[in-house]
């Protein structure tokens, strides 16, 4: 059983450059969550899948990120034009979804991305 | 906005002493899980929690969640070295239950 895998681990970039950051969730799972934590702080909502269906988006992300999960399995983390503020850790989620009631939104998390800009 | 709140943001106890974290959602929440992150590592779930006043032991961890479904603690007894790390909750609101609201978490130390 494989769990949340997400690539790169750390990424360094530079101010005004692209990055884009990719999960594969647990293969069953249905369901897939993009989060933003910084130090000291709770895993912050990004935005959601359900396959390849995008649910909902925080009204905190801006226009310059984007997600998408163009097959309803792995799903990929774009953000243009980075800012420093966007330095964080972007981990990614999956959780079984429809497969079973009262389990379906616990949160499976990969090792999550280490993004940092200069 | 909705808000899941926890205090203290920091602990720092005797290696035997006890440890409680308190959550609280500004809105009702149909369940509410908690998370341990390791220094360096990522959140794993530890518990969900359903029913209003449902209370859920695992070893020397007691779960509570609130009569109203608006908080929640753990409590950890006889704290040892390896209950380091940071405690979260996080809860799925009733209008949104998809979508889970992450607490800042509580930090806590174990002095050997």
């Amino acid at each position: 059983d494989t769990g949340v895998s997400q690539d790169p681990r750390h990424k360094i970039t530079k101010r005004g450059q692209n990055v884009t950051f990719r999960c594969d969730p647990i293969s069953e799972h249905n369901r897939l969550y993009w989060y933003r934590q910084t130090l000291g702080q709770g895993p912050e909502f990004l935005t959601y899948f359900q396959n390849e269906a995008q649910l909902e988006k925080s009204r905190l992300l801006s226009d310059r990120f984007s997600a998408e999960r163009p097959k309803g399995s792995f799903s990929t983390l774009e953000i243009q034009r980075t800012e420093q503020g966007d330095s964080a850790m972007y981990l990614c989620a999956s959780s079984p979804g429809l497969a079973g009631e009262l389990a379906k939104n616990i949160q499976y998390f990969g090792a999550g991305t280490r993004l940092s800009v200069l | 906005g909705q808000q899941v709140m926890q205090i203290p943001q920091y602990q720092h106890v005797q290696e035997g002493e006890d440890f409680t974290t308190y959550c609280n959602s500004s809105t009702t929440l149909s369940n509410i899980q908690w998370y341990k992150q390791r220094p360096g590592g990522h959140p794993v779930f530890l518990i969900q929690l359903v029913k209003s006043g449902e209370v859920k032991k695992q070893k020397r961890l007691t779960f509570q969640f609130g009569e109203a479904k608006k908080n929640s603690s753990l409590h950890i007894t006889a704290t040892q070295t390896t209950d380091v790390g940071t405690y979260f909750c996080a809860g799925s609101m009733e209008t949104s239950y998809d979508k889970v609201i992450f607490g800042p978490g509580t930090s806590l130390s174990v002095i050997p």
